[in-house]
């Protein structure tokens, strides 16, 4: 079965200093990964989505995220944080057995100090 | 694409009472799936649709808890009756196929008092 594990659940940096969030995944079967971002009272958002080819992709807002198959994970980056990043970030995996059924992590909490 | 519709988007209601949230996915989306999310417990998934099918129900919290699609373009999540603990913020998502991800609907904050 699938599982995602976000190491972290709040994250604090400065305006201007990288972004790391960090994400690991078990698939039994080659997985589709998804982050997505959650600002206050509002839906979940999607960032960017691994399926197949280039395992760096680029998403909303100057974040991306490699895939790395050896690790298991699918770590978000960004270079430089700003205040509008604050948010909730989840990472997801897609469920083997189709129906497009998506796992999710317990989200990250992100937040950025001037 | 007006992306997917919520209502309502707030709803305050009485224990005891019963409550109707509905959804309209996107056209074209053939899956549809319903979300809970509280601090205690976080993002818990419902029920999920395909080509308005229920598949997976096991995530309803109880009998009180309902979920119907008559058709591709509209679902409800009924609760009834409703009891304080089940004040949170419902989601509903769409999706078109695997690999596309979930878009998300605004979310019905629902507070039972």
């Amino acid at each position: 079965a699938q599982s995602v594990t976000q190491l972290g659940s709040h994250v604090s940096v400065s305006e201007g200093a990288l972004v790391l969030l960090r994400c690991n995944y078990s698939s039994s079967v080659p997985p589709y990964l998804f982050w997505y971002v959650q600002y206050p009272n509002q839906g979940l958002q999607l960032l960017l989505k691994y399926t197949t080819g280039a395992t760096l992709v680029k998403g909303i807002n100057g974040f991306e995220a490699e895939f790395k198959k050896s690790e298991t994970s699918f770590h978000l980056t960004k270079p430089s944080a700003h205040m509008s990043d604050a948010a909730e970030y989840f990472c997801a995996v897609s469920a083997s057995g189709g129906y497009n059924k998506l796992i999710f992590g317990a989200g990250t909490r992100l937040a950025v100090h001037p | 694409d007006a992306g997917v519709i919520q209502s309502p988007r707030h709803e305050v209601t009485e224990m005891g009472q019963e409550v109707t949230l509905r959804c309209k996915p996107i056209s074209g989306h053939n899956s549809l799936f319903w979300y809970r999310q509280t601090m205690m417990r976080g993002l818990e998934l419902l029920i999920y649709f395909n080509n308005n099918v229920p598949i997976d129900d096991s995530g309803m919290p109880e009998d009180r808890f309902s979920a119907k699609m008559p058709n591709a373009s509209f679902s409800t999540l009924k609760i009834q009756p409703s009891e304080p603990r089940d004040s949170a913020v419902y989601f509903c998502a769409s999706n078109a196929g695997t690999g596309y991800g979930y878009t998300f609907g605004s979310g019905t904050r629902l507070t039972v008092v």
